[in-house]
């Protein structure tokens, strides 16, 4: 089955950037998507196809997608952006939804 | 604006069925276009994907649950339900009903409800 890597955990100023991956075979020749989830609270998306956003999601919020990576950007990071970030992709030739393992995103 | 609410039991014994019933206001769950779908997340844990089924009664399932798991829909009373048998203290977790939509040929969530923690225990 089709496999997503996620660092545990990264960690950030606030006001600094943030950049959270995924790692997958040929992960760019697919679309990645991604969530947020608070503590207690379900998921949210934030980013969807690779770069769209949602609407109500900040613009500070971005994608990217290329080769064997996808990156969720969060810009100007502040104390609410802390949550757990879970990438996603559909994998029609086996498990079709597949989510990454999580991070943890901590703002120091 | 989509809402979706489970319910059903939050402890069930081992070896039983867990069943779960997620209610969708807001819109029709006969639309088109939309997986309506089951998904679990054990404590303290990553997200699990149950399955789905489609608007048009089709399902899918994550293949290490498929031999327990079937998930069916009441159009009548916009529902969708899942049922997970023969459960094990495994099978422990916070269930989420979810809406997932179809982008770029892809697959992803966008409404999901608030979850429902299930307890399998004796």
């Amino acid at each position: 089955s089709y496999v997503l890597t996620q660092p545990p955990s990264v960690s950030v100023a606030p006001g600094q950037t943030a950049r959270i991956t995924c790692g997958g075979n040929n992960i760019g020749s697919k679309s990645v998507h991604w969530y947020q989830q608070k503590p207690g609270q379900a998921p949210v998306l934030v980013v969807y196809d690779d770069s769209d956003r949602p609407s109500g999601i900040p613009e500070r919020f971005s994608g990217s997608n290329s080769g064997n990576t996808a990156t969720l950007t969060i810009s100007r990071v502040e104390a609410g952006d802390e949550a757990d970030y879970y990438c996603q992709v559909w994998d029609s030739s086996s498990d079709p939804v597949v989510f990454g393992g999580g991070t943890k995103l901590t703002v120091l | 604006q989509v809402q979706l609410q489970e319910s059903g039991p939050g402890l069930v014994k081992p070896s039983q069925t867990l069943s779960l019933t997620c209610t969708v206001s807001g819109g029709s769950i006969s639309s088109g276009g939309y997986y309506w779908s089951w998904i679990r997340q054990h404590p303290g844990k990553g997200l699990e994907w149950i399955g789905y089924i489609y608007y048009s009664g089709s399902t899918y399932y994550n293949p290490s649950l498929k031999s327990r798991v079937t998930i069916s829909v009441d159009t009548s009373k916009n529902q969708f339900s899942l049922k997970l048998s023969s459960v094990t203290a495994a099978d422990t977790a916070v269930y989420y009903c979810a809406r997932g939509a179809s982008g770029s040929g892809s697959y992803y969530v966008d409404y999901w409800g608030q979850g429902t923690l299930v307890t399998v225990s004796s």
